[in-house]
């Protein structure tokens, strides 16, 4: 069964650096969305993409961030200058816009900004 | 803004009973409600999604209901076993325009399912 792919798996930088995120959608999804976990709390929504562009974002997707989808197949989430509270699970999913479909999350990647 | 309640924290049933989870939301009107489970340190994983025009939906053992008059949906598991023990997620679309908007999730309810 096709899922989502995210690496690495556990990052850990130092304030102040730069994270990239990366995600493999299942393939012939066509939105892909970034969320966001802090430890003992509710997934968060950050941005939405579709047809190489942002849809939606929330305003926890500040100018620290951006995303791309430099190829076919990789979609990436990059954090500028990581803060401290910038330590969370992000988790990628995709959705193929087919009838009854819904979105699939990869399995996350564990950020640690010290 | 749109606001998402689950039950409890944490709910503990009996191995072979049937476990019901609640999800209320307000301020809000969604096209559609999902049902996503979560264990530790993994990603969601989606069970169920149900419709606003849906009463009910079916699937295995899982059984999900929708009330949009009372802003409410309900999860049950029957039969329950150890192995269904993870965190619940109630998630809606965030602006009521079907699947490809970005998710709102519930805090989600930590069910524990005793042998």
């Amino acid at each position: 069964e096709p899922e989502v792919t995210q690496t690495p798996s556990h990052q850990v930088t130092q304030m102040g650096q730069e994270v990239i995120l990366r995600c493999v959608p299942i393939s012939n999804h066509l939105y892909f969305y970034w969320y966001r976990q802090i430890l003992g709390q509710k997934v968060e929504f950050l941005v939405s993409f579709y047809n190489n562009e942002i849809s939606e974002k929330s305003e926890i997707f500040d100018d620290q961030f951006s995303v791309e989808r430099p190829d076919g197949s990789n979609f990436t989430l990059k954090i500028r200058s990581t803060k401290l509270e910038d330590s969370a699970m992000y988790f990628c999913a995709s959705y193929s816009a087919g009838v009854g479909d819904t979105q699939y999350f990869g399995p996350g990647t564990r950020l640690t900004v010290l | 803004s749109q606001k998402i309640e689950q039950n409890s924290e944490a709910l503990n049933i009996q191995e072979g009973k049937t476990a019901t989870l609640t999800c209320n939301y307000t301020n809000y009107s969604p096209a559609y409600l999902q049902w996503y489970r979560q264990d530790p340190g993994r990603g969601p994983v989606f069970l169920l999604l149900i419709r606003e025009n849906e009463k009910e939906k079916r699937k295995e053992r899982l059984k999900v209901t929708f009330d949009t008059t009372l802003k409410q949906s309900l999860f049950h598991i029957t039969a329950s076993q150890p192995a269904d023990s993870a965190t619940y997620l109630c998630a809606l679309d965030m602006y009521s325009g079907g699947g490809a908007d970005g998710l709102t999730f519930g805090k989600g309810t930590h069910l524990i399912i005793q042998p």
